[in-house]
């Protein structure tokens, strides 16, 4: 499988700060998500991209994020005030037309917002 | 509610034990997938299915479509499997909708 790159891949952050992260596919895809996961819990959608705009968004993906394909390569998520809460695992992933398994996931970015 | 139920949420086996790791899902969905996460928290997936049954190595995976439910087995388990395996299914938007994991120790 390629792999997708994440940076940074851990992250701490003062309350309020913005934060960016990053995610880079190696291979050119249509379907982009982001994911996160705070510690000890499941696993939550947070949006969908595709061809350059968003496709679907939970109600965690409230005003304060957004998402960005600004090179046509780089995936990015901003989080523009950061609350105690954000402090999360961040997973991008790809869907592959043909691939068997269906997803492809990013390293993680660890956040954690003191 | 949950609309994917894993069970056991842990589970403790000998080395060379046959594992069983359960899923049931209570939304329509255009498939399922079984994915890994290791300790330091990456994911990978195993398996997407839509129908019947897959295989690879010493993993099998199942659906019953009918039933809304799908397992997971590991044959001849080893230490190396330890892993937290996570049931996903795909909704209409595409988007995966996750459960809550099933943690799984195998000692030597």
């Amino acid at each position: 499988e390629p792999e997708v790159t994440q940076t940074p891949s851990h992250q701490v952050t003062q309350m309020g700060q913005e934060v960016i992260l990053r995610c880079v596919p190696i291979s050119n895809h249509l379907y982009f998500y982001w994911y996160r996961q705070i510690l000890g819990q499941k696993v939550e959608f947070l949006v969908s991209f595709y061809n350059n705009e968003i496709s679907e968004k939970s109600e965690i993906f409230d005003d304060q994020f957004s998402v960005e394909r600004p090179d046509g390569s780089n995936f990015t998520l901003k989080i523009r005030s950061t609350k105690l809460e954000d402090s999360a695992m961040y997973f991008c992933a790809y869907q592959a037309r043909d691939a068997p398994v269906g997803y492809t996931f990013g390293s993680g970015t660890r956040l954690t917002v003191v | 509610k949950n609309e994917v139920e894993q069970s056991p949420q842990n589970l403790t086996a000998q080395e060379g034990e046959f594992i069983t790791i359960n899923c049931s899902y209570s939304v329509g969905i255009s498939a399922l997938h079984w994915l890994q996460q290791h300790p330091g928290g990456g994911i990978v997936s195993l398996f997407m299915l839509s129908s019947g049954k897959k295989k690879h190595g010493r993993l099998i995976a199942t659906i019953n479509i009918q039933e809304k439910h799908s397992s997971l087995h590991i044959t001849a388990s080893h230490p190396r499997d330890s892993a937290v395996y996570i049931c996903a299914v795909r909704g209409s938007q595409g988007n995966l909708i996750f459960g809550k994991g099933t943690k799984l120790s195998v000692k030597p």
